[in-house]
């Protein structure tokens, strides 16, 4: 199986930073990456497909980049609904595997 | 607009059964590939299933192999997961999401809000 894992497990910011998170796979999986926002008691929202492509509706605050077995999700400019936990998600080989979430915190 | 609106959770006795359904509407269901994505009370996203839009293709989680069968009834836009011997480890919160293509290998874009299964005695 692929293994995901994502750094920071927890992030601390303000509205208005700019915050990445990072995401790392056991093998290379091309830019076969997905990221999504799970807001809590919610179900998680897709933001990013194929490593780079922003899903429709989702505010360009909001862009990712990699390819391989390294990968970034990038959030330019923290607003207050973007206090979520983000996981990242790769569908290059069955079994899909996600990463263990990143939880983005007010500071 | 997509819906998916999962139920049949509930309360079950280890090593009993449960079966899940999934409703959707707002789609041409049999165009996409379906799966059930669960998640243990306070962590993270494990998924469990997934069936191409034929059925010709089912995969599952290796802690569900063997236990857990993915199925849909395409006339009746719905998603099924029979889960059997079920253990104090499968309780979490389980999701049904909808596939961007007709293969298990995509990305998931639209979700349900989840039907809870607890496993305890």
């Amino acid at each position: 199986d692929i293994q995901m894992t994502q750094s920071p497990s927890s992030l601390s910011a303000s509205v208005g930073d700019r915050v990445t998170i990072t995401c790392r796979a056991s093998q290379s999986i091309s830019t076969h990456l997905n990221w999504y926002q799970q807001r809590p008691g919610k179900a998680p929202k897709l933001l990013i497909y194929d490593a780079s492509s922003l899903q429709s509706g989702v505010p360009s605050t909001f862009s990712g980049s990699g390819s391989g077995t390294d990968f970034t999700l990038t959030i330019s400019s923290l607003q207050p609904e973007d206090f979520a936990t983000y996981y990242c998600q790769q569908t290059y080989r069955t079994p899909i595997t996600f990463g263990q979430g990143t939880r983005l915190e007010i500071k | 607009e997509v819906q998916l609106v999962e139920s049949g959770g509930g309360l079950v006795q280890p090593g009993r059964s449960l079966r899940l359904s999934c409703a959707a509407s707002g789609l041409t269901f049999d165009d996409y590939a379906m799966h059930w994505v669960r998640q243990a009370p306070g962590k993270g996203l494990e998924w469990v299933a997934g069936i191409s839009w034929n059925t010709n293709i089912v995969d599952y989680a290796d802690s569900v192999k063997g236990r857990f069968t993915i199925s849909r009834d395409n006339a009746k836009n719905s998603l099924f997961l029979q889960m059997n011997s079920l253990r104090p480890e499968d309780t979490a919160l389980y999701f049904c999401g909808k596939g961007y293509t007709a293969f298990i290998s995509g990305r998931v874009d639209y979700w349900g809000q989840g039907t809870l299964v607890t496993v305890s005695s």
